[in-house]
C-alpha cells in the first residue's frame, strides 16, 4: 500500500514561470490537505480538498495560488508566475476521512527552488 | 489558528542517552489532540506520537513517550536510548478536537544524536 506520493521531489522555476506540484493520496484516502513549510518554520496550512471539491482555501494566497483535487487523477497545487518567496517545501498529506484525528499521511514534499 | 511554540531550536543527545523536547500551546478549548513529527533529512513527515486532550495517561511508543500537562498546556516529547536514526527535525502540532482538521505547528526542534 503506497503512501502519499509526491512529484516531482525538487522543482526548479524561474521568476515568472508556472510550477504544478502533484500529490496522489494513499488508497481510499479521499481527504487531501496542502501545506507550506517556509526555511526554519513549521509547515502551515494551505488548502484541504475532497474530490471535485475545494473544502477550505483560507490559508492559499488569493493570488497565483490554485488547487484541484478532480474526479480522476492526483491533486494538483498550482502556482503561476512564481516569484523568489514561493521558493519552500509543499506538502501534501491525506486522510480517510475529514477529521483526521489519528494524525495525517504525509508525503515526502516537493522543494521548489525559483531562481 | 492556535500557537504552538517549541522554545529549543537546536538540542544534542549522547547516543543511548534521554533527550526531552519542550512543546507548549496557546488554546481555549478543551477537546483537541496533539502531535509529535519527525522530518529526517529525507523530508518526510513521520507521525511519532499522539495525545488526545481528554486522556490522562501519557502516551507511550517504545522509546518515545510524552508529558502531557493539560492545565499548563505542556506536551513534551522523551527520547530514550537515544539512536543515530534519531537525528531529525521534531515538530510539535495541535489539532483542534470540534469539527477541524488544520494542523498547528510549531517551528521545530533539530535534534543532533553523538555516536
Amino acid at each position: 500500500n503506497a503512501g502519499v506520493m509526491q512529484n516531482p521531489r525538487h522543482l526548479v522555476r524561474r521568476r515568472g514561470q508556472e510550477a504544478r506540484l502533484r500529490c496522489s493520496p494513499m488508497k481510499g484516502h479521499s481527504h487531501v490537505y496542502w501545506y507550506r513549510q517556509l526555511p526554519e518554520e513549521g509547515l502551515k496550512f494551505m488548502v484541504y480538498l475532497q474530490k471535485e471539491n475545494i473544502i477550505d482555501e483560507s490559508g492559499m494566497p488569493k493570488e497565483r495560488f490554485s488547487a484541484e483535487f478532480p474526479k480522476e487523477g492526483p491533486s494538483i497545487l498550482r502556482i503561476q508566475q512564481v516569484v523568489r518567496g514561493d521558493s519552500a517545501a509543499y506538502f501534501c498529506a491525506s486522510s480517510p476521512t475529514e477529521q483526521g484525528i489519528y494524525g495525517y499521511t504525509f508525503g515526502s514534499g516537493t522543494r521548489l527552488t525559483v531562481v | 489558528a492556535q500557537t504552538v511554540t517549541q522554545s529549543q531550536p537546536e538540542m544534542s543527545v549522547q547516543e543511548a542517552e534521554t533527550v526531552t523536547l519542550s512543546c507548549t500551546y496557546d488554546t481555549s478549548e478543551s477537546d483537541y489532540y496533539l502531535f509529535w513529527y519527525k522530518q529526517p533529512p529525507s523530508r518526510q513527515m513521520i507521525l511519532v506520537i499522539r495525545q488526545e486532550a481528554y486522556k490522562q495517561q501519557n502516551a507511550t511508543e517504545n522509546r518515545f513517550s510524552v508529558n502531557f500537562q493539560k492545565a499548563a498546556k505542556s506536551f513534551s516529547l522523551k527520547i530514550s536510548d537515544s539512536q543515530l536514526g534519531d537525528a531529525a527535525m521534531y515538530f510539535c502540532a495541535y489539532r483542534s478536537g470540534v469539527n477541524d482538521y488544520k494542523l498547528s505547528f510549531g517551528a521545530g526542534t533539530t535534534v543532533t544524536v553523538r555516536a
